[in-house]
């Protein structure tokens, strides 16, 4: 079975400040996504990063950044000087190829980050 | 690229009513396409995985009959909420991913809201 588990809740910081979001997930397969989405107060998800399995080199693109280590089964994400458009929920999410039933996106019960000017 | 639409983006519909709810990828030819359901403040829950041309396969626990997909084509899917009742009330929302059989990065529609009175 599949679990991804973002610990936070809810996170509140003052603009500017930096904000980094925990991931820990578990899955049996050996091939798998992670992947990072944002739901902004209009609903729609918007996709941020994917990381296979095999790549655990680190990104940065522009104010985020992702820390993918796959002893601790982690892929956390970074904000770098927040702003107020940033308020949104953000969700981690799994995906691996599961044979009987196509490629299942599992997703953390999301945090909610809340940026204040 | 990889925009998906979704149509309504709400509606309001009187209990015992069917509504249904279009999905379509805009800018490429989507060969899996994903059905989740938001309640408030929560996590999505994935209702049903379809592929074009075939029956969709449902989560455990979703009515089969009561929630209808139908994936016709390769830009679309409509999912048909039947004798819709207040407990249907929730934000659906589609996504699309463009290849089947591997783990890949589904784009979602910006959602439809249903409230059922």
């Amino acid at each position: 079975a599949q679990k991804v588990t973002q610990a936070q809740t809810e996170i509140s910081v003052v603009e500017k400040e930096d904000v980094t979001l925990d991931c820990v997930y578990e899955t049996r397969d050996t091939t798998y996504y992670l992947f990072w989405y944002k739901q902004p107060p209009s609903g729609e998800l918007v996709f941020l990063i994917r990381r296979n399995s095999f790549d655990e080199q680190n990104e940065i693109s522009g104010r985020y950044s992702w820390n993918f280590q796959k002893s601790t089964s982690s892929f956390n994400f970074t904000i770098t000087a927040s702003q107020v458009v940033d308020s949104a929920v953000y969700f981690c999410a799994l995906s691996a190829y599961i044979k009987a039933a196509g490629n299942k996106l599992t997703f953390g019960g999301g945090t909610r980050v809340l940026v204040k000017p | 690229g990889a925009v998906v639409s979704q149509h309504p983006s709400w509606v309001i519909c009187k209990s015992g009513t069917s509504v249904k709810i279009e999905c379509r990828s805009l800018d490429f030819q989507a060969t899996t396409m994903f059905w989740y359901r938001q309640f408030p403040k929560q996590s999505l829950m994935l209702m049903a995985t379809s592929n074009e041309g075939s029956k969709a396969t449902y989560e455990q626990g979703v009515e089969k009959d009561k929630f209808l997909i139908n994936h016709a084509s390769l830009t679309l899917s409509t999912l048909t909420v039947t004798s819709a009742h207040p407990e249907d009330s929730s934000f659906y929302i589609c996504s699309a991913q463009k290849t089947s059989g591997s783990p890949d990065t589904q784009y979602f529609g910006p959602g439809t809201r249903l409230t059922v009175l």
